[in-house]
């Protein structure tokens, strides 16, 4: 079965630190991997993806993923981390089971930033 | 930007109530989803359509249906609400192709009493 996991349901860091937040996958063929951001009483914002080629990511506000295929793994860091960073974070992937675009999305990591 | 408009933030509604939430996007996008998102349990896929009058169920349809009379709305009827539907909805769209980013709304938080 196709699946997500995020093994830490919260994740604390000073500011200032880097910062690490974990996603490993389980999915036939290649796998499209995401991670979104939710802020208090908001809706999803998209961070980035993964489709091909490069396996360091780049995305919003300075994040950035590394896709490890052996690994199978495709963790969130951020050299330097901000209080304004705390939210609620998501990985997903894509649903290879079927020709659908749907996602699959593991059950979310809360990051707490510290001043 | 795309916008992703819910109708409502909060809805407080009774048990056997008819509900309806409403979901509109204005980037023309042919899919469309229905989450439920609850604490330690992420987000769960309910209904997704892909195009007009086109439904298919998720991982959790039990209890709700949805309704794709135009391409921008997608509506998530719940026939009679029961307690245990109270949480969070989410709506999101996409265009098709594999890869494509879901957007996403600000989400319907939902009591059911």
């Amino acid at each position: 079965a196709q699946s997500v996991a995020q093994p830490e349901d919260q994740v604390n860091v000073a500011e200032g630190n880097p910062l690490t937040v974990k996603c490993t996958y389980s999915v036939s063929g290649n796998p499209y991997l995401f991670w979104y951001v939710q802020y208090p009483n908001r809706g999803l914002q998209f961070l980035l993806k993964y489709i091909t080629g490069d396996n360091l990511v780049k995305g919003s506000y300075g994040f950035e993923a590394e896709f490890n295929k052996s690994q199978t793994s495709f963790h969130l860091k951020k050299p330097s981390a901000l209080v304004s960073d705390s939210a609620l974070y998501f990985c997903a992937v894509r649903d290879m089971s079927d020709n659908t675009d749907k996602l699959i999305f593991g059950t979310g990591t809360r990051l707490q930033v510290f001043p | 930007d795309v916008k992703v408009t819910q109708s409502s933030r909060y809805l407080v509604k009774r048990t056997g109530e008819k509900v309806f939430l409403e979901c509109v996007q204005d980037m023309d996008h042919e899919n469309m989803f229905w989450y439920r998102q609850d604490p330690g349990l992420g987000l769960r896929l309910i209904y997704f359509s892909y195009d007009v009058k086109m439904k298919e169920k998720g991982d959790i349809p039990e209890g709700y249906s949805v309704s794709r009379e135009k391409k921008e709305r997608f509506s998530l009827i719940l026939e009679s609400a029961s307690t245990n539907q109270t949480s969070m909805y989410l709506c999101a769209s996409s265009e098709q192709g594999r890869g494509n980013i879901q957007y996403f709304g600000a989400g319907t938080r939902l009591s059911v009493l």
